[in-house]
């Protein structure tokens, strides 16, 4: 049981150059989530999927797409980046517990620099 | 949409000490309110959560207290040791079907040996 993977660790892009960020989970949640988090800011969401099929934007969408590739696949694509998309980027999933409580869990981070 | 101000954003305690950091948020429909940890390098790792209707919980050294009413709630941590060390965040949520988390800033807490 890995829990929430993503690849890769460390990117290093060229302004206009284009990529795919991609995450995994073996948990069986339904919902899957991608945030960005940068210095004094906390962590924004991006784009967010409540389940298998539906991909819903977040606080900050504008220059990524994102692809809820089946239950437990939940791509985040940057189409050209810019400098001010560097940041470290994590993915997470949600188990909403008994009781109505939810856990979020969270993937290692990939750190992207755009040059 | 929610917002979410967390203070102080840096804190340094002794060991053994206590720590309070304390967040405030904006909308009356947030009705759950979990703390993570994030450790250098790592991703944030759930350590406690409240619900709305429940005015404290505790886990060990860790607890977390609800003011609905003044829309503020605080981390506790008693007794700090140096492995407590980390960025904590706060955040709240209402009870839609993806779960959506707002975020406070971060704080550094360092616990000094």
């Amino acid at each position: 049981n890995a829990g929430v993977t993503q690849t890769p660790k460390f990117q290093v892009l060229k302004t206009g150059q284009s990529m795919t960020l991609q995450c995994a989970q073996d948990m069986n949640h339904n919902s899957m989530y991608w945030y960005r988090q940068d210095p004094g800011m906390g962590l924004r969401l991006i784009y967010y999927s409540a389940s298998e099929g539906t991909t819903d934007k977040g606080e900050v969408p504008n220059g990524y797409n994102v692809s809820r590739l089946n239950k437990r696949e939940f791509s985040l694509r940057l189409e050209s980046a810019a400098p001010s998309q560097t940041s470290v980027y994590f993915c997470a999933s949600n188990a909403r517990q008994r009781g109505g409580t939810d856990t979020q869990y969270f993937g290692p981070g990939t750190r992207l620099t755009v040059l | 949409g929610e917002n979410v101000e967390q203070h102080p954003s840096t804190l340094s305690v002794q060991e053994g000490d206590s720590a309070v950091i304390k967040c405030t948020y904006s909308d009356s429909a947030s009705n759950y309110f979990p703390w993570y940890k994030q450790e250098l390098g790592k991703g944030p790792q759930l350590i406690i959560d409240i619900r709305s209707n429940v005015g404290e919980k505790k886990d060990q050294r860790i607890a977390v207290t609800l003011n609905k009413t003044a829309k503020h709630f605080s981390l506790h941590i008693t007794e700090t040791q140096p492995e407590d060390s980390a960025v904590y965040f706060c955040a709240a949520s209402d009870s839609g079907s993806a779960r959506q988390l707002t975020f406070g800033s971060g704080t550094q807490l360092t616990v000094l040996p």
